[in-house]
């Protein structure tokens, strides 16, 4: 089955702790993208990936980065989460740029 | 700053009721995304417009692109229950911007 998988799908974590969020997909998709959702807000682009090696900051990158190392995974970090960055996360990919993408199940991340 | 504005942001009418959603910026995009988000679950592709003026539809749903490309809009006919979750426009500015920036959602209730 086509899919983007993110793990965890729930975390509580602690101020500080750095934390890694996995998003891996199945469709050798180029584009790869993370959002945070968060009410009122909706959907803010974290970070995003045109190819291997090839990323780019969305609208709210502070406090986070990113790698692609391999064309199916793209993880978020958090080196050093605040509870600012409480919110549900989203993994996305696309065969053809920011016009068709699929979303993960998302990540409900915590900070205390 | 929103690019872009969608209303209402909450509606709820009766099943069987026709109802449409609009999907405002000030900003022209190369194409115009609708994705539909169900509770703990990410946002589903349902469509995607690229020229301006242009409607689609999918069953009893029926999509337009504004003429300048700055807007469109979601028509619903007969609603059912099946069709409750929160409706998201999202613009690609294309011309080299590979951003994908997504409204603040219509969260949409059908009462049987």
């Amino acid at each position: 089955e086509a899919q983007v998988t993110q793990n965890p799908r729930y975390l509580i974590t602690v101020t500080g702790k750095k934390l890694t969020v996995t998003c891996s997909q199945n469709m050798n998709h180029e584009y790869m993208s993370w959002y945070r959702q968060d009410p009122g807000l909706g959907l803010r682009q974290i970070y995003y990936s045109m190819n291997v090696e090839v990323t780019d900051k969305g609208d709210v990158p502070e406090g986070y980065k990113v790698s692609r190392k391999e064309k199916r995974n793209f993880p978020l970090i958090l080196e050093s989460p605040s509870p600012n960055q409480t919110s549900l996360y989203f993994c996305a990919s696309s065969s053809d740029g920011p016009y068709s993408y699929t979303f993960g199940s998302g990540t409900r991340l915590t900070v205390v | 700053t929103q690019l872009l504005e969608q209303s209402p942001q909450f509606l709820s009418i009766q099943e069987g009721e026709n109802l449409t959603v609009y999907c405002n910026s000030s900003s022209v995009f190369s194409s115009l995304q609708w994705y539909r988000q169900e509770p703990g679950e990410g946002p589903v592709l349902l469509v995607t417009v690229v020229t301006g003026g242009e409607v689609k539809k999918l069953k009893r749903l029926t999509f337009q692109f504004g003429d300048a490309r700055k807007d469109s809009s979601l028509h619903i006919t007969a609603a059912q229950p099946g069709d409750t979750g929160l409706y998201l426009c999202a613009g690609a500015r294309g011309f080299g911007n590979e951003k994908l920036t997504f409204g603040t959602g219509t969260r949409l209730t059908i009462i049987p």
